[in-house]
């Protein structure tokens, strides 16, 4: 049963500190997304990638959240600073691109900033 | 850019009778129409999708219509039960924007028993 998996699943951090958010898609998708979810802002894009290079990020505050793709079988989101607006749930989503548009969604990452 | 708008927010129904929600699109270009359902503290999950050519789909209690003239689709679930309760997202997916899917701004569909 193949599914995309995200570590950890749960994050509490203070203010200021570093946060890294790790993504493993389905074996064989080429393409990665990384969405924002909040009450208010619903699900936001941040960014993707497809054969692990980065297609569109404009959604993503450059000024300290970063996404890269290391290799095929890892996703990671950074944010540096961590303030508390960032508080919300981060989810990776994979798809084979070539073959359909659908999204298979990881559990996601819910992170709280104090 | 692509706006989808999705209504209502909120949506309750008792067992058995049928749900509707719309949704509505600016880019006229879209080509796919996904719709996600997501249950409580897991991911959003893909439960029926049309593509631009179709103008209806149906999967067992599940159907999706389509309206290209108007930019409007609606999510169809007849025969509710109370594993029907979740947040519901429709999504469009702009032809010049690649892969971008834009989602709606969820429904809550809750099912009185």
């Amino acid at each position: 049963d193949a599914r995309v998996t995200q570590t950890p699943r749960h994050k509490v951090t203070e203010m200021g500190q570093e946060v890294t958010m790790r993504c493993q898609p389905i074996l064989g998708h080429n393409t990665v997304f990384w969405y924002r979810q909040t009450m208010m802002q619903g699900l936001e894009l941040l960014a993707y990638f497809r054969n692990r290079a980065p297609l569109d990020d404009s959604g993503m505050p450059k000024d300290r959240f970063s996404a890269e793709m290391p290799d095929a079988t890892l996703a990671t989101l950074k944010i540096q600073p961590s303030e508390p607006r960032d508080s919300a749930v981060y989810f990776c989503a994979s798809a084979q691109r070539d073959a359909t548009y659908e999204q298979y969604f990881g559990p996601g990452t819910r992170l709280t900033v104090t | 850019g692509e706006n989808v708008e999705q209504h209502p927010s909120t949506l309750s129904v008792q067992e058995g009778d049928s749900a509707v929600i719309k949704c509505t699109y600016s880019d006229s270009a879209s080509n796919y129409f996904p719709w996600y359902k997501q249950e409580l503290g897991k991911g959003p999950q893909l439960i029926i999708d049309i593509r631009s050519n179709v103008g209806e789909k149906k999967d067992q209690r599940i159907a999706v219509t389509l309206n290209k003239t108007a930019k409007h689709f609606s999510l169809h679930i007849t025969e509710t039960q109370p594993e029907d309760s979740a947040v519901y997202f429709c999504a469009a997916l702009g032809y010049s924007s690649a892969s971008k899917i834009i989602f709606g701004s969820g429904t809550r569909l809750s099912i009185r028993p």
